[in-house]
């Protein structure tokens, strides 16, 4: 059973140039959430989706920034004109939607680390 | 509001043992346990109900006290392979399946 696959795991993008990060979550999940997490930091919520739904973008920056996960293929979070700020590692997990228990919770895939030039 | 994590970081040598604390200013549902390695995803440890439960993975455990929305990790003769940052997500009785994560406990353990 596959886990939370992520690509690519690096990117490397110019200043002004967008940003395509990728997220299949594992299988049998239907909920993935992305995290930001600079250098030495936490993890940073940023968006929580469902299949052609968003649940919750508290997190998101207002602008540049936007997530989908359409009903086929994977989840994409999408960062346009990046900035240097926007360098860090990005997160995906997955997880079932039955409601965080004793029996699941959220699993993490490899993290796209992206720099931006 | 994130949970709030102490001590930050920690100091060890093998064999010695550690306690992580979360705390959280919001009534809890469950925290959630992971710990990540340098350069790599965060990996789940364990899950801890509203309940006051405590449970176990080899020799790490973990409390949660509902009353006080705490929950502690406690690390008893560490190896070399427990060094990592540790995370405590928790799950607020009304957050739907959303974590909020702590700022992380960073645990080196020393030959």
């Amino acid at each position: 059973n596959a886990g939370v696959m992520q690509n690519p795991r690096h990117l490397v993008r110019r200043r002004g140039q967008e940003a395509r990060l990728r997220c299949s979550p594992m299988k049998g999940h239907s909920h993935v959430y992305w995290y930001r997490q600079l250098p030495e930091e936490g993890l940073k919520f940023m968006v929580y989706l469902q299949k052609e739904n968003i649940i919750d973008e508290s997190g998101m920056p207002k602008e540049r920034f936007s997530a989908e996960f359409p009903k086929e293929g994977p989840s994409i979070l999408r960062i346009q004109q990046v900035v240097r700020g926007d360098s860090a590692a990005y997160f995906c997990a997955s997880g079932p939607g039955l409601g965080l228990s004793s029996t699941d919770t959220q699993y993490f895939g490899p993290g796209t680390r992206l720099t931006v030039l | 509001q994130q949970p709030v994590q102490s001590p930050q970081a920690v100091i060890l040598r093998e064999g010695e043992d550690a306690v992580i604390n979360c705390s959280s200013s919001k009534a809890l549902y469950s925290v959630h346990w992971y710990r990540q390695k340098h350069g790599e995803a965060p990996v789940f440890l364990m899950i801890l109900l509203k309940g006051g439960e405590q449970k176990g993975h080899e020799k790490i455990s973990a409390s949660f006290n509902e009353k006080k929305q705490q929950s502690s990790l406690y690390l008893t003769a560490s190896q070399l392979s427990y060094s990592g940052t540790y995370f405590c997500g928790t799950e607020a009785n009304n957050a739907g399946n959303m974590l909020t994560f702590g700022g992380g406990t960073r645990l080196m353990v020393k030959p």
